[in-house]
């Protein structure tokens, strides 16, 4: 186990609606990424936070956002789901190195 | 754009064989690549990694290869075993980005006992 938690483990929303996901990073860890891993794929890097400030974004949409807390704790929004954004969130802690350490994920399902 | 191709989508092999995963990237800025096992329902676990300066790591039955002007590498698993059955991914990142990982696409790897 990693120490990375996340929560919840799945969900089941609707087109349009909006979803907050929540994960808790290992004690020590200052750095905080998510990942989008759609059936069959590998993750998709979706942002980063260090420090509470973003850094780093991959190629999604500004309907993803985020947010780190100063005990480290991350979210991850997403507005007006679209069917496409059905897949595993990934959330990876890290002490600002290579190194991540990632959680269980969530479950997403937009119907 | 593809930045990390992985090679085979699947991969059986029999128990005490050689598993062998092969990754190519294209960025040569790219100096940090980890593997990681991933088991369904689970996040993905690093196995091991490797950085430019080396051509090979090992770690027990888990090696690393790695092949700098051909910019490939890959994951050997030797004595392969039925829990090793899983989906790896290999994975690139630039050190000064502090961790955006580039992962392949994944290898489903199932070891018959």
């Amino acid at each position: 186990e990693t120490g990375v938690t996340q929560s919840p483990t799945h969900l089941i929303k609707t087109r349009g609606q909006q979803v907050t996901l929540r994960c808790s990073s290992q004690s020590g860890h200052n750095t905080v990424s998510w990942y989008q891993q759609a059936l069959g794929q590998g993750p998709q890097f979706i942002f980063q936070y260090y420090r509470e400030e973003e850094n780093g974004r991959g190629n999604f949409p500004p309907r993803f956002s985020g947010l780190q807390f100063p005990n480290y704790s991350s979210e991850l929004n997403v507005n007006a789901l679209e069917l496409d954004d059905s897949a595993l969130y990934l959330c990876a802690s890290s002490p600002y190195t290579d190194t991540q350490y990632f959680g269980p994920g969530t479950r997403l399902t937009v119907l | 754009q593809q930045q990390v191709k992985q090679s085979p989508q699947s991969l059986i092999v029999q128990k005490g064989g050689i598993s062998i995963i092969n990754c190519a990237y294209e960025n040569t800025a790219f100096d940090y690549f980890p593997w990681y096992q991933q088991f369904p329902g689970k996040g993905p676990a690093l196995l091991i990694a490797i950085r430019p300066d080396v051509s090979e790591k090992k770690e027990g039955r888990f090696t690393i290869s790695f092949n700098k002007s051909a910019k490939q590498f890959s994951l050997h698993i030797m004595d392969s075993q039925p829990g090793d059955s899983a989906t790896y991914f290999c994975a690139a990142s630039k050190d000064n980005q502090g961790g955006k990982l580039i992962f392949g696409q994944g290898t489903e790897l199932s070891v018959k006992p």
